[in-house]
């Protein structure tokens, strides 16, 4: 089945310890997006990556980190997280940007708690 | 600069009709349509590019007024399974390098 996937789908951790979610897409998509959700606020895109070893900031990219070795992964790195920090993350996926009529395919979601 | 959305929230009975719409300051090449149920993620629907065509599949149809830099998701004969959160999303432009930027969403609520 093509899809995104994420992992853990819950997180509570204590402020300062680093961590890493992980998302990983199985349809060859060169394109991969982070993203958080918090009420009122929409989507809020934190980092994306264009391809293998490109990456570029989003709109929220503060205390975050991300890599793309592989294609097919895409994992964010907190270093130290903080509470403002506690919010839903999702990480998305695309066949390719630009001059595209493709559309993103979500991952299910990990909640982050800071606490 | 996120697109403005509105309504924030509407409520409809099973059968009515909904409009959403969608503006941005900023000169568009493309918008996208989501949904998003309470506790999933947000669900594809369709892409509009620059050119202002309209698109639609079911009763869920959109149209991209470039112009105006404005985008309106239409959905006719509303069922209980549209309840939901629905974003739009923009794009610049079409060299690949842009952000896709979400609205803060449209809280639909369809009763029966």
């Amino acid at each position: 089945e093509a899809q995104v996937t994420q992992n853990p789908r819950y997180l509570i951790t204590v402020t300062g310890k680093k961590l890493t979610v992980t998302c990983s897409q199985n349809m060859n998509h060169e394109y991969m997006s982070w993203y958080r959700q918090d009420p009122g606020l929409g989507l809020r895109q934190i980092y994306y990556s264009m391809n293998v070893e490109v990456t570029d900031k989003g709109d929220v990219p503060e205390g975050y980190k991300v890599s793309r070795k592989e294609k097919r992964n895409f994992p964010l790195i907190l270093e130290s997280p903080s509470p403002n920090q506690t919010s839903l993350y999702f990480c998305a996926s695309s066949l390719s940007r630009g001059s595209s009529n493709y559309g993103y395919t979500f991952g299910s979601g990990t909640r982050l708690t800071v606490v | 600069q996120q697109p403005v959305q509105s309504p924030q929230a509407v409520i409809l009975r099973e059968g009515e009709d909904a409009v959403i719409n969608c503006s941005s300051s900023k000169a568009l090449y493309s918008v996208h349509w989501y949904r998003q149920k309470h506790g999933e993620a947000p669900i594809f629907l369709m892409i509009l590019l620059k050119g202002g065509e309209q698109k639609g599949h079911d009763k869920i149809s959109a149209s991209f007024n470039e112009k105006k830099q404005q985008s309106s998701l239409y959905l006719t004969a509303s069922q209980l399974s549209y309840s939901g959160t629905y974003f739009c999303g923009t794009e610049k432009s079409n060299f690949g390098n842009e952000k896709l930027t979400f609205g803060t969403g449209t809280r639909l609520t369809i009763i029966p």
